[in-house]
């Protein structure tokens, strides 16, 4: 397996563009998750989906950010609209029920 | 829900010695305490875990430990090397299949470890 796939690895944006990030997780695994990672916060989680069923999205951060996982190897998180505040690196990562998590190299994006 | 501190934020020691990193958390039904090393630019990976029913691991030059009494972990790096500059996360989860179990894994906020020469 090539582990978990992120594109796009580099995203730049104007202001209230809309965004949109994407994870294939690694084959097999059932939980999803999707973290923004800022020098302030830390590694934050946004939502984690479990069989492609979002089960937390309590730490999106606003109306503007939506997650969804159509199926087992692919979701997606967008941004609509886009703000400087959310430039940061997002990372996808995915689990097993008794496995790590492995994550994505991650998606930098900077809103200009 | 569940809540991770960890502390130093920032650790720098001479190369040879030894760097502790500690973590407490806050849910006590928490079972899985992971630690991933970040380098710069890159993904985290995971270079050690713990579960409950164990008070202490270890791997070569890196050891965790477990006291669920008090809810706290700990890293330890003997003989620090400077590749083992990075950023280091603690992370708490209920993982596993039983009926209380979410998988959810929440993060502490890093600790910046610098190895000087």
């Amino acid at each position: 397996d090539a582990g978990v796939i992120q594109s796009p690895r580099h995203e730049v944006t104007e202001m209230g563009q809309e965004v949109t990030l994407r994870c294939k997780p690694i084959s097999g695994h059932d939980y999803l998750f999707w973290y923004r990672q800022t020098m302030m916060r830390g590694l934050e989680l946004l939502i984690y989906f479990n069989n492609n069923v979002p089960i937390d999205d309590s730490g999106m951060p606003e109306d503007r950010f939506s997650a969804k996982m159509p199926n087992a190897s692919f979701s997606t998180l967008k941004i609509q609209p886009s703000e400087p505040r959310d430039s940061a690196v997002y990372f996808c990562a995915s689990s097993g029920d008794s496995t790590e998590a492995f994550f994505g190299q991650g998606t930098r994006l900077t809103v200009v | 829900g569940e809540n991770v501190e960890q502390h130093p934020s920032t650790l720098s020691v001479q190369e040879g010695d030894s760097a502790v990193i500690k973590c407490t958390y806050s849910d006590s039904a928490s079972n899985y305490f992971p630690w991933y090393k970040q380098e710069l630019g890159k993904r985290p990976q995971l270079i050690i875990d713990i579960r409950s029913n164990v008070g202490e691991k270890k791997d070569q030059r890196i050891a965790v430990t477990l006291n669920k009494t008090a809810k706290h972990f700990s890293l330890h790096i003997t003989e620090t090397q400077p590749e083992d500059s990075a950023v280091y996360f603690c992370a708490a989860s209920k993982k596993g299949g039983y009926g209380g179990a979410t998988n959810k894994l929440i993060f502490g906020t890093g600790t910046l470890l610098a190895v000087q020469p």
